[in-house]
């Protein structure tokens, strides 16, 4: 298996900009995570979806923040409209879950985000 | 209120020694821990974890790390360090029927040779 799968690995923009993170699970895996990680705040949890559906999005910043996860396959990320406090690397991360916290989550490699 | 504790931002050993990087938690109930590793510019890499069963559990790369439940903590641990160990590490904890895996703000390991 590939591991999971992040896309773009790096993303520059300019403040304003509509920004889309794309992230492909591993397979099988029924749980998705969205995270980021800066300097200052260090690792943060976005969303977390269960077999498609958003579980717990309290970590979601604002309303520019959204996230979808159309299928088994597919999530995705977007800020609308990105600010500069946004840059950051944001990680998906997959997990095979019965509903306790207790497999081990897979991490993609990461996008690094960069508002200008 | 859950949370998990790094109390070391650093921790710098001669390669050959033993380290310890250090993690304390707090949950309601019985515990989930873990421990990852992240290398520069990459994601997070699990270890090892600590769900139930022997206190002492062994992970990648020669690391372990023992459940204290009376010192709520879960220190990771190897006899030999090496120069490759050099890296980001972070614990994190959840619980039964969490619905999230909480993270310490990291401590960074730099194995010296």
């Amino acid at each position: 298996d590939a591991g999971v799968i992040q896309s773009p690995r790096h993303e520059v923009t300019e403040m304003g900009q509509e920004v889309t993170l794309r992230c492909k699970p591993i397979s099988g895996h029924n749980s998705l995570f969205w995270y980021r990680q800066t300097m200052m705040r260090g690792l943060e949890l976005l969303i977390y979806f269960n077999n498609n559906v958003p579980i717990d999005d309290s970590g979601m910043p604002e309303d520019r923040f959204s996230a979808k996860m159309p299928n088994a396959s597919f999530s995705t990320l977007k800020i609308q409209p990105s600010e500069p406090r946004d840059s950051a690397v944001y990680f998906c991360a997959s997990s095979l879950s019965a509903g306790d916290m207790y497999n081990e989550q897979f991490f993609g490699p990461g996008t690094r985000l960069t508002v200008l | 209120a859950q949370s998990v504790a790094q109390p070391e931002d650093q921790v710098n050993v001669a390669e050959g020694n033993p380290l310890t990087v250090k993690c304390t938690y707090s949950v309601s109930g019985n515990p989930y821990l873990f421990w990852y590793v992240q290398y520069p510019n990459r994601g997070l890499q699990f270890l090892l974890k600590y769900i139930t069963g022997d206190n002492l559990v062994k992970g990648s790369y020669g690391f372990e790390a023992e459940f204290n439940k009376s010192q709520t903590s879960f220190h990771l641990k190897k006899p030999s360090a090496l120069v490759s160990d050099s890296a980001l590490y972070f614990c994190a904890v959840s619980f039964v029927g969490g619905t999230a895996l909480i993270f310490g703000k990291g401590t960074t390991l730099s194995v010296s040779s």
